[in-house]
């Protein structure tokens, strides 16, 4: 069965560094994979996918992923925090087991920036 | 173009009482979804609707009832609300056809039941 696992639930990093958040994933088809990230009271916002094409993914704000088959790993990045970068962020996994339609939730991982 | 549009934004019953969370999204989107969001336990699927006419139990459905009215518009009702209700409930959309579209997601109601 599919499943999401992000190692930590809390992160904090300081304003201006290297951000990590770590994905993995269990699935036994080729997956697609998503990031979202969910500022406080707002609803959930996609930062980038991946689904089969380059496996270092860009996306919006400065983050990247890199999708890694062998360690079953979809870890997210950004060079420089920001403090607008505080937030709540989603590893999401999809595939054809996943009944089509549906999708699999991690338990998010919260990020505080500190000044 | 609204994307996902939620009403309302806040609600607070008393237990027993009944509500309807109206959902709508104006990108001609096959799928739509319901989920809870509670602290320390991420998203939880409650129903979701493949297609127009078309409902399917979530992880979470205990409670709750739906109904795609259209293609637009997908509704959750609680008949009768318990404090366990208590949460935060997001509606989301998606073009179906393949697992690698992603979904789009409204503002969330914030619902309280004393």
């Amino acid at each position: 069965a599919q499943s999401v696992t992000q190692l930590d639930s809390h992160v904090s990093v300081s304003e201006g560094t290297p951000v990590l958040l770590r994905c993995n994933y269990s699935s036994s088809y080729s997956p697609s994979l998503f990031w979202y990230v969910q500022h406080p009271n707002k609803g959930l916002q996609l930062l980038l996918k991946y689904t089969s094409a380059a496996t270092l993914v860009k996306g919006i704000n400065g983050f990247e992923a890199e999708f890694k088959k062998s360690e079953t790993s979809f870890h997210l990045t950004k060079p420089s925090a920001h403090m607008s970068d505080a937030a709540e962020y989603f590893c999401v996994v999809s595939d054809q087991e996943t009944s089509y339609d549906k999708v699999i939730f991690g338990p998010g991982t919260s990020l505080s920036v500190i000044p | 173009n609204a994307g996902v549009t939620q009403t309302p934004k806040f609600q607070v019953l008393k237990t027993g009482q009944s509500m309807t969370l109206q959902c709508a999204q104006d990108m001609n989107h096959n799928s739509m979804y319901w989920y809870r969001q509670d602290p320390g336990m991420g998203l939880r699927l409650i129903y979701y609707s493949a297609s127009e006419g078309t409902t399917d139990k979530g992880e979470v459905p205990n409670g709750y009832n739906v109904s795609r009215l259209n293609k637009r518009e997908f509704s959750l009702r609680l008949e009768s609300a318990a404090p366990s209700q208590t949460s935060v409930y997001f509606c989301a959309s998606r073009l179906a056809g393949g697992p690698s579209y992603e979904q789009y997601f409204g503002p969330g109601t914030r619902l309280t039941v004393t």
